[in-house]
């Protein structure tokens, strides 16, 4: 059984940076083609694609936030971890991973987490 | 970045009715087009991949069609569970993007 879990801080102040895991069983980075995905999701707002890592340690970033996003992970230990500079309130939003395979679709999900940004 | 941009943003429908979400690609990515279904407070769920695939343990009700940059997603005889929020995905590129999601509501 695959399962995706995010994990970190339900509260970030402006200015920090957010840091958030993702442990994920069923699957292995050792596949060739197996990657992880971070989406966002604002409250009320449509899904927003952050960042992924392949197998092969290639990483990609969204345009408009690649400047701050750090994306790694740690095939033992089958994890994830996305970082995020410089948060800020725009930036609250529940946090998903996700699995893709070749990158073709998002097919397994984490619950979420979710992150508010607030002095 | 390749937009995605879904219609209607809102659609009211009753059970039993057949409805059709319209979802078109800022360029040709070919049938690189994912469906995800949405509940309030739960995580997006895959329906359909590469524009026509039906993900296993998805009821045959849902369909996917088109290619290029136009395409649709039809349920046929809408059931109490179908009520959610519906977003296309392009795959075409690494740069991932969304629709701004279709909000299927019971009429």
């Amino acid at each position: 059984q695959v399962t995706l879990r995010e994990s970190g801080p339900a509260l970030v102040r402006p200015t920090q940076t957010l840091t958030l895991t993702c442990n994920f069983s069923g699957f292995s980075f050792n596949t060739d083609g197996m990657c992880v995905a971070w989406i966002r999701q604002a409250p009320g707002k449509a899904l927003e694609w952050l960042a992924l890592i392949d197998w092969d340690n290639g990483k990609y970033y969204s345009t408009s936030l690649k400047t701050r996003l750090t994306i790694s992970k740690d095939t033992p230990k089958n994890q994830v971890v996305l970082t995020m500079t410089d948060m800020d309130p725009v930036d609250t939003a529940t946090y998903y991973c996700a699995r893709t395979y070749w990158g073709k679709s998002f097919d397994i999900w984490g619950q979420g987490t979710v992150v508010t940004v607030s002095s | 970045d390749i937009q995605m941009t879904q219609s209607p943003s809102s659609l009211s429908a009753s059970v039993g009715d057949r409805v059709t979400i319209t979802c078109r690609a800022s360029q040709n990515i070919g049938n690189s087009l994912n469906w995800y279904q949405q509940t309030p407070g739960k995580a997006p769920n895959l329906l359909i991949s590469a524009a026509s695939s039906l993900q296993s343990g998805v009821p045959s009700r849902f369909s996917g069609s088109g290619s290029g940059t136009d395409f649709t997603l039809t349920i046929t005889s809408l059931q109490p569970a179908d009520f959610a929020t519906y977003y296309c995905q392009q795959s075409f590129t690494t740069l991932y993007t969304f629709g701004q999601g279709t909000k299927l509501e019971i009429k």
